[in-house]
């Protein structure tokens, strides 16, 4: 069965600093990966979706990396900005049926 | 066009009462997804549309939930005989997919349902 985990549930920085956030899952058998930002009354909103083929995608400041054989996504934020506060969620979907396997986010507080 | 939208976005409820939830999705979708979400737990698969043909349901959804979506616009989820385990986030999502080519899902809003 797969699993997305994603370490730590919270994490507090000061503005300006580059910042990792990290995803992982147990089955390398995935269609694609997605990153995703919940602010708390406002849903949630793709930021990122890299193809199984694919090993990074770029919007911005965000740069989202994928290593299937290592079971690792990781999202990477330049210059974090207060605006960058929000939960940050991974997605995967594990075949064409197209629905969404979820971590349970990591909570980003940039400190101004 | 506004994105996804979902009606009502709160909605307490007590215990053994039915409850129906309405999701319009970006009008030129043709898939639809509703999840569910917890506090502090990322949103679980509940069931996907593709224009109004139901192609998928989770062992979440019991006998107790059904969802529409009739002429493969807008769906709606009801739940009959509430529980309190039923208390969530209702989310929905759209997207346009062609057959084996990834897809950016869009979510609305989400409805927030209380079960007294």
């Amino acid at each position: 069965k797969q699993e997305v985990t994603q370490i730590p549930a919270a994490l507090s920085v000061p503005e300006g600093e580059n910042l990792v956030l990290n995803c992982s899952f147990t089955d390398s058998a995935i269609y694609n990966l997605q990153w995703f930002r919940q602010d708390p009354g406002k849903g949630l909103t793709s930021l990122l979706l890299i193809q199984s083929s694919q090993r990074e995608q770029t919007s911005g400041r965000l740069n989202a990396s994928l290593d299937k054989s290592s079971g690792r996504s990781t999202l990477y934020i330049a210059a974090s900005q207060p605006g960058d506060s929000a939960t940050y969620l991974c997605a995967l979907s594990p075949g064409s049926n197209y629905q969404l396997i979820w971590g349970a986010g990591t909570k980003l507080i940039i400190k101004p | 066009d506004t994105g996804v939208s979902q009606d009502p976005r709160h909605k307490i409820t007590k215990r053994g009462q039915n409850v129906t939830f309405r999701c319009d999705p970006i009008s030129e979708h043709n898939r639809l997804y509703w999840y569910r979400q917890t506090l502090g737990q990322g949103p679980e698969f509940l069931t996907y549309f593709q224009n109004e043909a139901q192609l998928e349901k989770s062992r979440l959804l019991s006998d107790r939930f059904s969802a529409e979506r009739p002429k493969g616009s807008f769906s709606t989820l009801e739940i009959q005989r509430t529980e309190q385990g039923d208390s969530a986030m209702y989310l929905c999502a759209s997207s346009w997919g062609l057959a084996g080519i990834a897809d950016t899902q869009y979510f609305g809003p989400g409805t927030r349902l209380t079960v007294l």
